[in-house]
This record gives C-alpha cells, sequence and structure tokens, in this order.
C-alpha cells in the first residue's frame, strides 16, 4: 500500500493567517490527490481533487499543488469555519490510502 | 442535489452482525462507485472498500476483507455494509461516499456504531 504522511498532525493558526498543509506520497502518485476537510459530528468535505482542482463550491481561498511525491494544501486568509482536520487521500492505486490528518487549531 | 443518507446509530454485542444502509437520491445510482470509509474514536479515516451498483463488483480492503460485505439493492438505489463477528474495536463511525472519477465528492452523515458486552 501507498502510505501517505503528513505531518505535522497539528497545527496552531490565526483568523486570517496563512496556512500550508504538507502530505507526502511513499512514492510517485502524480496528481491523483485529493484534499477533505472534517470537522468533528459533520461529514468530511472534498475541497480539491487531483491535486489542485477545486470541488463544486469550495471557497477560492483554499488551494492545493504539488505532483509525484510531495503536494500542499493552502488557505490564504484563515477563517473561524476553517479550523477542522485535513487529510489527504492519494488515489493512484487500490486501497487508496489516508494521511493521518493535520488538525488546524486555534 | 445529490444526497446519502446513512442508517441511524446501533449498539451490538461482541459476536454480532449489522447491516448499514446508504440510500442515494438526487443522481443516476448505477453510474458511480460507493465508497465506505470507517473512523474509529479519536483517529482518522480508513479506506473499507467500495462497490460498483451496476454490477455489484466490489473491491475491498486487504484489512477489511472477509470481515465486511458490500452489497447494493438498485430497486431503492441503497447501498449497505455488513459486519460480521463484531469485536469491541470495531466500534466507530462508518461512512459512504459516492465515487466521482476517484474523489469521493459526496459523502453520507456518518452511521456510529457502538460494539459493547
Amino acid at each position: 500500500d501507498i502510505q501517505m504522511t503528513q505531518s505535522p498532525s497539528s497545527l496552531s493558526a490565526s483568523v486570517g493567517d496563512r496556512v500550508t498543509i504538507p502530505c507526502r506520497a511513499s512514492q510517485n502518485i502524480g496528481t491523483y490527490l485529493n484534499w477533505y476537510q472534517h470537522k468533528p459530528g459533520k461529514a468530511p468535505r472534498l475541497l480539491i481533487y487531483a491535486a489542485s482542482v477545486f470541488h463544486s463550491g469550495v471557497p477560492s481561498r483554499f488551494s492545493g499543488g504539488g505532483s509525484g511525491t510531495d503536494f500542499t494544501l493552502t488557505i490564504r486568509s484563515l477563517r473561524p469555519e476553517d479550523f477542522a482536520t485535513y487529510y489527504c487521500q492519494q488515489t493512484f492505486t487500490t486501497p487508496p490510502t489516508f494521511g493521518q490528518g493535520t488538525r488546524v487549531e486555534v | 442535489e445529490v444526497q446519502l443518507v446513512q442508517s441511524g446509530a446501533e449498539v451490538k454485542k461482541p459476536g454480532e452482525s449489522l447491516r448499514i444502509s446508504c440510500k442515494a437520491s438526487g443522481y443516476s445510482f448505477t453510474n458511480y462507485w460507493i465508497n465506505w470509509v470507517r473512523q474509529v474514536p479519536g483517529k482518522g479515516l480508513e479506506w473499507m472498500g467500495k462497490i460498483d451498483p451496476s454490477d455489484s463488483n466490489a473491491n475491498y480492503s486487504p484489512s477489511f476483507q472477509g470481515h465486511v460485505t458490500l452489497s447494493t439493492d438498485t430497486s431503492v438505489n441503497t447501498a449497505y455494509l455488513q459486519l460480521s463477528s463484531l469485536k469491541a474495536s470495531d466500534t466507530a463511525m462508518y461512512y459512504c461516499a459516492r465515487q466521482y472519477h476517484g474523489e469521493c465528492d459526496y459523502w453520507g452523515q456518518g452511521t456510529l456504531i457502538t460494539v459493547s458486552s
């Protein structure tokens, strides 16, 4: 299985900050990389697919980049509703695998 | 509007089996795979498997193979996750999700399963 590594597991930020969340794959996955936002008690929400493509309705302050093994999710100006856990997921091979998640907190 | 509505929370005893349902609406059910994802309390997301409603072809994660059975009923646009021989370690939130290309674009609200004697 392809291992997805998200480090740090949590990071502290303030409203208005620019936040960058890294994700690394254990082998080359091209751009088969998705990002999800997950809040407690809610369903995960797709933000970005194919490394950099916005899902419908996602605010433009979110952006994704990278290819191969190294990827990032950037939140340009953090809003209160953005405090959540963010997961990357590779879909290059089956089983698709998630990173451990990065929690963005105050 | 695409919606996936899952069945409600359940409490089960070790050794029992259970089936969770995921009813789809707002799109053509047979055109998209349904994925199942687990979240154990305090942990991250784990992919369990997926099923193609058009022909019931299913892929399972090796971690869940033999413990999980996926099925669909196209007459009621519903996917099912069956777990057998439940253990306390199966206590988790279970999500269904529609697969668009490789990504899961719409998710159910989750079903909390508690396994306790």
